[in-house]
């Protein structure tokens, strides 16, 4: 079965630090990793996405995540906390079934 | 905008009703996936529908279940509604699965409040 943990419920970075969500995931395929983030009131909008290419993935807003293997880990990161950012983060794995199965959040705040 | 839409956006109802939620997903894609949002279970996967026909099922409780038409449009049915249905509800949708490595794009979710 796949899942992921991500671990702290919430995060607060002050404005121009540096933004680290964790994601350590379980799956007994190659996984499919995703982060997705959703601002207040909103959908879910994709991040990013690791389908088995590169294992550093960069996505929109600057931000990036690295696929270890060795560590089980899908961590993001963004060089420089914006306002902006403040929102939740959700880590997700693709399943056996080809869904996704999403991990509990993570809720950014960022302190100007 | 993801491309992909759902109404309404809200909806408050009482407990023993049903509703439908509806969800038109992008262009071109065939799949359609439902999610839960909820404070205590998080987002859970409902279903799948593939061009018309269910896929995959996840935590859907028999009160629920879902369609899609041949329009490619899918709706939600929720039957003998209780107060723990209060919910986000997601719809989203991807060209076909997961299988290679497709995206999945979410709508903006309806509420459902249950009184």
């Amino acid at each position: 079965a796949q899942s992921v943990t991500q671990l702290g419920s919430h995060v607060s970075v002050s404005e121009g630090a540096l933004v680290l969500l964790r994601c350590n995931y379980s799956s007994s395929v190659p996984p499919y990793l995703f982060w997705y983030v959703q601002y207040p009131n909103q959908g879910l909008q994709l991040l990013l996405k690791y389908t088995s290419a590169a294992t550093l993935v960069k996505g929109i807003n600057g931000f990036e995540a690295e696929f270890k293997k060795s560590e089980t880990s899908f961590h993001l990161t963004k060089p420089s906390a914006h306002m902006s950012d403040a929102a939740e983060y959700f880590c997700a794995v693709r399943t056996g079934a080809n869904n996704l199965f999403f991990g509990t959040g993570t809720r950014l705040t960022v302190i100007p | 905008d993801s491309g992909v839409t759902q109404t309404p956006k809200h909806l408050i109802t009482a407990t023993g009703q049903r509703v439908t939620l509806r969800c038109s997903p992008r262009s071109g894609d065939l799949s359609v996936y439902w999610y839960q949002q909820s404070l205590d279970q998080g987002l859970q996967f409902l279903i799948q529908y593939y061009n018309g026909e269910e896929r995959a099922k996840g935590n859907i409780l028999e009160r629920f279940s879902a369609q899609q038409f041949p329009d490619l449009h899918s709706e939600l049915n929720l039957s003998s509604l209780e107060l723990g249905d209060s919910a986000l509800y997601f719809c989203a949708s991807s060209v076909v699965g997961l299988e290679s490595g497709n995206t999945q794009y979410f709508g903006p979710g309806t509420r459902l409040t249950v009184l």
